[in-house]
């Protein structure tokens, strides 16, 4: 089945530390994006890339930092300068024809111990 | 810039009720809308979407008609059931905004039996 995988589902983070969300498609997409959720509220675009070894920062991305090496791969590190870390992420991919939709990943909880 | 505007929730209903969750939008250029649903703990679905002017997206009882003149792509089923219950969000891109996707805040659904 194709699709986005995100791992792992629930994440911990001590203060200080960076942690490495992980984000694989197999559909063959050339864009994809990173968004953090917090309760109650919509979501927001940290990082997207639209090719390989190349990406923007979103609305967001301070404490955020990204790579895209690989065209199935788009990981998403929060580093010790993100000073409110708790969120839901979500990574999404989408197609590089116009008009067409991005499919999403099931999600990270990231929590701090 | 691009914005979406979704009416506040919760929304409850009960089941089998007639549903509508305003959505109106302001976007330069030709944007395509979409309706998302979210379930709790999980990533977003793409419900339906319309690319132009007067399209009408539908699935699983969903509609929503894209109206230019109105700036609104309101999301309605004719008879709700607790499975609805979720989060939809209402979101539009544009390649004047590079292909990303701008999100409305998201309405709460609740549907009892």
């Amino acid at each position: 089945d194709g699709g986005i995988t995100q791992s792992p589902k629930y994440l911990f983070r001590k203060e200080g530390q960076n942690v490495t969300l992980s984000c694989e498609q197999n559909l063959n997409h050339d864009a994809m994006y990173w968004y953090r959720q917090d309760p109650g509220q919509g979501l927001r675009l940290i990082y997207y890339s639209q090719i390989v070894n190349d990406f923007q920062k979103g609305d967001i991305a301070e404490g955020y930092s990204v790579s895209r090496e690989k065209k199935e791969s788009f990981p998403l590190t929060v580093t010790s300068a993100q000073k409110n870390p708790t969120a839901f992420y979500l990574c999404a991919s989408r197609s590089g024809v116009s008009n067409q939709p991005q499919h999403f990943g099931d999600g990270t909880r990231l929590s701090i111990l | 810039g691009n914005s979406v505007t979704q009416m506040e929730g919760p929304v409850t209903l009960s089941e089998e009720a007639f549903l509508t969750i305003n959505c109106t939008y302001t976007a330069t250029g030709y944007p395509s809308l979409f309706w998302y649903v979210q379930y709790p703990g999980e990533g977003l679905q793409l419900l339906l979407k319309a690319t132009k002017a007067d399209d009408k997206g539908s699935n699983k009882g969903f509609e929503a008609t894209y109206r230019k003149e109105t700036t609104s792509f309101h999301l309605e089923k004719g008879s709700v059931q607790v499975s609805d219950s979720a989060v939809y969000f209402c979101a539009l891109s544009s390649m004047e905004y590079g292909n990303k996707l701008v999100f409305g805040a998201g309405t709460i659904l609740r549907v009892k039996s």
